[in-house]
Order: C-alpha cells, then structure tokens, then sequence
C-alpha cells in the first residue's frame, strides 16, 4: 500500500514532441504528489506537484494531471527540449510520522533527441 | 539561496573503511533524511530524522548508522564499508510541516 509504481523507466522523445510519465498508488491517503527533475551529477529539484483536490496543474510546459479515482497521477512536458532530459521522480505523502514522508517511484529516464 | 551541502561529490574508500558522510542544511529544517541512489531502484531511504538527537530507519538501513548532533548537521556513516554500498547517496531535509523535501547534490561513493 505504501508503494508508488512509476512508468515507463526509460523514455526517448523527439524535440518538440510530448513526453508523459505515468505514476500509479495505491494508498488513499496520500495528500501530495510532487515530481522531482534530476540532471546528470545533480540532486533531485522539485519540479511540481499537486494536491488531490484538484485534477490539473500547469506550471509553463509542465503539467500534472490528477485522476483521484484511478489512483494515477502524470507528468506532461510539453514541446520537449533537449534540456529537458534528465531523470524524473514521482512521489506521494501520505499523514503523520513516518508516513508523512515522500514515497518516490523508481525513476524515469528522459532523452529528448534534436 | 538555501542550500544542502553534501561534503564531498566523489569519494573512493577500502573495503572495511569506517566512512563518514557529511550533510548539513541552513534552512532551519527539522527532518533529515538519506537515501542511496542506484540505477533502476530509485531513490531507497536508510534513515532518517525528525529532530535533534533522534534518529528512524528507513528501509535500508543494514551496515549503516547515523548521528545528528546538531540541527544543521546530519552525518551517515558506514561502520565498516563493502563494495556492495558503492552508490550515490543523497540527503535531504524539510521543515516539519511541510512536505517537500530539498536534496543536496549528491556524494559518489565507490568502495573498493
């Protein structure tokens, strides 16, 4: 229940094209689902993130879309670009204690070819 | 600009090495955190902490200890380093109430 399962693990996409990365739970009670971007060498940086009271947010290119019902949650870039590759986390917070600490999928690798 | 300052970006040890991983945060923060870094496990927490002096095992937390002295400060050690703790290592800290967490850069570490 504690698990978040994160799709696909390696992603290649052309420049200008989209890239969606998929994140699945299982826990209802998850409160907030942020993504982290990480570039080569570098620490993971928060990106964006969402709470469950809401089904979209979009912050320049990137967009989080929400689906309460499914369990699922995704990241869109849209018009990737080359600097956008890089590896990127999904994660969830559920309450209290130790479960109020982030919950991270297993990572996505992003290419964006020229 | 707030910052999580890992001491060293590459570190290269022998096997049976006492390590020390050093992390310190000047944001205030109350939580730590460790984790290691592996290609297509993602990022696993070893421990973690919620204040001065207190201290949680992740959920990989077999070979390594750690101390927080200090608020700032939040050191991961390896009692007695093996090649099979080669990895990257991440720290983070948050505030208490809060939920997102700021890493620091990393430390490479490749025993041998």
């Amino acid at each position: 229940q504690q698990q978040v399962k994160q799709s696909p693990q390696s992603l290649i996409v052309q420049k200008g094209g989209i890239s969606i990365i998929n994140c699945a739970y299982e826990n209802t009670a998850f409160d907030y689902f942020p993504w982290y971007q990480q570039f080569p060498g570098k620490g993971p940086a928060l990106l964006i993130a969402i709470r469950p009271d809401v089904s979209e947010k979009k912050e320049g290119r990137f967009t989080i879309s929400f689906n309460k019902s499914a369990k699922q949650f995704s990241l869109h870039i849209m018009d990737s670009q080359p600097g956008d590759s890089a590896t990127y986390f999904c994660a969830a917070r559920g309450y209290g204690g130790s479960q109020g600490n982030l919950i991270f999928g297993k990572g996505t690798k992003l290419s964006v070819k020229p | 600009d707030v910052k999580v300052t890992q001491s060293s970006r590459y570190l290269v040890k022998r096997t049976g090495e006492k390590v020390f991983l050093e992390c310190v945060q000047d944001m205030d923060h109350e939580n730590m955190f460790w984790y290691r870094q592996d290609p297509g496990l993602g990022l696993r927490l070893i421990y973690f902490s919620y204040d001065v002096k207190m201290k949680e095992k992740g959920d990989i937390p077999e070979g390594y200890s750690v101390s927080r002295e200090k608020k700032e400060r939040f050191s991961l050690i390896l009692e007695s380093a093996s090649t099979n703790q080669t990895s990257m290592y991440l720290c983070a800290s948050r505030f208490r109430d809060r939920p997102w967490y700021t890493f620091g850069s990393g430390t490479r570490l490749t025993v041998v």
